[in-house]
C-alpha cells in the first residue's frame, strides 16, 4: 500500500535555509505536493509538483523530486519566524485521495 | 465564499451522542474530501465525494460513520453513538475536477472531543 514518510522534526536558525525530506512508496503517484499547517489551523497548501518534473521553483520555495529514489523534498530559502510550523507531504495517484506522511515540525530559532 | 468553511470549529459531546460537522466547499468546487487527524494515527483519507455522489467511503471506520452531499455543495459528516476514540480533528478539503491533480485546499477542521 501507499506509505509516506518524513522526519519529525527540523530545527533551524533565522534566516538560514531550511530542507525538509519525504519518501514515498506509491510509484503510480502523480502529483505529490506540499501543505503548510500551523497550530489549530488547517492545511495550507504551498505548492505542488507533478511527477515528470524534477523542480519547480515558487518565490522563497524549491521543490525538488528525485522519481527514481521516490525522494521529494522542500527547501525553504531565508527561513523566517512565521514560517515555524508543521509541514505536510502528500502524494495522490491512484484515487483521488491524498496520502500524507507523518508532518515535519519546523523551529526557527533567532 | 472565499475559502472552505466548516462548522462548528469545536464540539464537545458525551459519550453515545450523535454528531453531526458541516462542510462548505469553495464556490464550484464539485470534488469534496474529508480527512480525520488524530495523534495516533495522523491524517487519514475517510470519503471523497464528486458532485452528490460518493465513490470512494473507504476510509470510514465503521457504519457509525455516515456522509452525504446535496445540492453539489453543503456536506454533513455524521457520527452516531460516538466512542472516545472518535475524538480528532476532522478536516474538509474541496477541488476543482477539471483534471486529475486538482489541489485540494482545506478548512480550519472541526475538533470534536468525546467525554
Amino acid at each position: 500500500g501507499e506509505d509516506v514518510e518524513q522526519s519529525l522534526f527540523l530545527s533551524v536558525r533565522e534566516g538560514d535555509s531550511s530542507v525538509i525530506n519525504c519518501t514515498y512508496t506509491d510509484s503510480s503517484s502523480t502529483y505529490l505536493y506540499w501543505y503548510k499547517q500551523e497550530p489549530g489551523a488547517g492545511l495550507q497548501l504551498l505548492t505542488y509538483i507533478f511527477s515528470n518534473m524534477d523542480m519547480k521553483q515558487d518565490q522563497r520555495l524549491t521543490v525538488l523530486l528525485n522519481k527514481k529514489d521516490k525522494h521529494l523534498s522542500l527547501r525553504i530559502a531565508d527561513t523566517q519566524t512565521g514560517d515555524s510550523a508543521i509541514y505536510f507531504c502528500a502524494e495522490g495517484g491512484g484515487g483521488n485521495k491524498l496520502t500524507f506522511g507523518t508532518g515535519t515540525q519546523l523551529k526557527v530559532e533567532l | 465564499g472565499a475559502g472552505v468553511s466548516q462548522s462548528p470549529s469545536n464540539k464537545v459531546t458525551e459519550k453515545g451522542k450523535d454528531v453531526e460537522l458541516r462542510c462548505d466547499p469553495i464556490s464550484g468546487h464539485t470534488a469534496l474530501y474529508w480527512y480525520r487527524q488524530s495523534l495516533g494515527q495522523g491524517l487519514e483519507f475517510l470519503i471523497y465525494f464528486q458532485g452528490n455522489s460518493a465513490p470512494d467511503k473507504s476510509g470510514l471506520p465503521s457504519d457509525r460513520f455516515s456522509a452525504e452531499r446535496t445540492g453539489g455543495s453543503v456536506s454533513t459528516l455524521t457520527i452516531q453513538r460516538t466512542q472516545q476514540e472518535d475524538s480528532a480533528v476532522y478536516l474538509c478539503a474541496s477541488s476543482s475536477w477539471t483534471s486529475r491533480g486538482q489541489p485540494q485546499h482545506f478548512g480550519d477542521g472541526t475538533r470534536l472531543s468525546i467525554l
